[in-house]
């Protein structure tokens, strides 16, 4: 089984600042790790992903996280902080496949609502 | 690329009908999916498609709960008959992933917001 653990429910950050949204995972095997976005009304965007390599991973919108394996944590950060960066963020979780078809599932957690205070 | 197309983007119906939601993945992606989102529970995937052939539907909630892709371009996910409990935003997501690479990111429609009385 895997499964994503957000801690925090809401972050409340002053614009300018630099974020924080934490995740940890659980998934046997090598993970594969995204964080996507969800804006009000609207359905998720991809922001990242961690496959292989180089543990700091960047994506858009300055948005970057960073792959701790030791422990099994992937945060999301951005070092200043907008007010349009206010939404609701998942991070989510699949182990890499061997070959042939087989069941996929990404698992996400439960979202991490984060609110830019002007 | 129009992105996934979902309809309706609301549907308000009353207890006992049935409720179908249509999807239209991004052309060339051959892996769709439904979700479930709701307060209580967050995100849940109710069934995946891989070139238009259930591969996993464990999430699919009970019997009332049907999903179809008669082709590579279209799918539904039908509630009959609907109970309250059944209200939710549902999302479709559309992903060029195979079996064999599941890294490839999802793309996700706007989702329909269903409302069971």
């Amino acid at each position: 089984a895997q499964s994503v653990a957000q801690p925090e429910d809401q972050v409340n950050v002053a614009e300018g600042n630099p974020l924080t949204v934490k995740c940890t995972y659980s998934v046997s095997g090598n993970p594969y790790l995204f964080w996507y976005v969800q804006y009000p009304n609207r359905g998720l965007q991809f922001l990242l992903k961690y496959i292989t390599g180089d543990n700091l991973v960047k994506g858009s919108y300055g948005f970057e996280a960073e792959f701790n394996k030791s422990q099994t944590s992937f945060h999301l950060k951005k070092p200043s902080a907008l007010v349009s960066d206010s939404a609701l963020y998942f991070c989510a979780v699949t182990r890499r496949r061997g070959s042939g078809a087989g069941s996929y599932q990404l698992t996400f957690g439960k979202g991490t609502k984060l609110s830019v205070i002007p | 690329d129009a992105g996934v197309i979902q309809s309706p983007r609301h549907e308000v119906t009353e207890m006992g009908q049935e409720v179908t939601l249509r999807c239209k993945p991004i052309s060339g992606h051959n892996s769709l999916f439904w979700y479930r989102q709701t307060m209580m529970r967050g995100l849940e995937l109710l069934i995946y498609f891989n070139n238009n052939v259930p591969i996993d539907d464990s999430g699919m909630p009970e019997d009332r709960f049907s999903a179809k892709m008669p082709n590579a371009s279209f799918s539904t996910l039908k509630i009959q008959p609907s109970e309250p409990r059944d209200s939710a935003v549902y999302f479709c997501a559309s992903s060029p992933t195979s079996g064999t690479s599941s890294h490839n990111e999802q793309f996700f429609g706007p989702g329909t917001r269903l409302t069971v009385l």
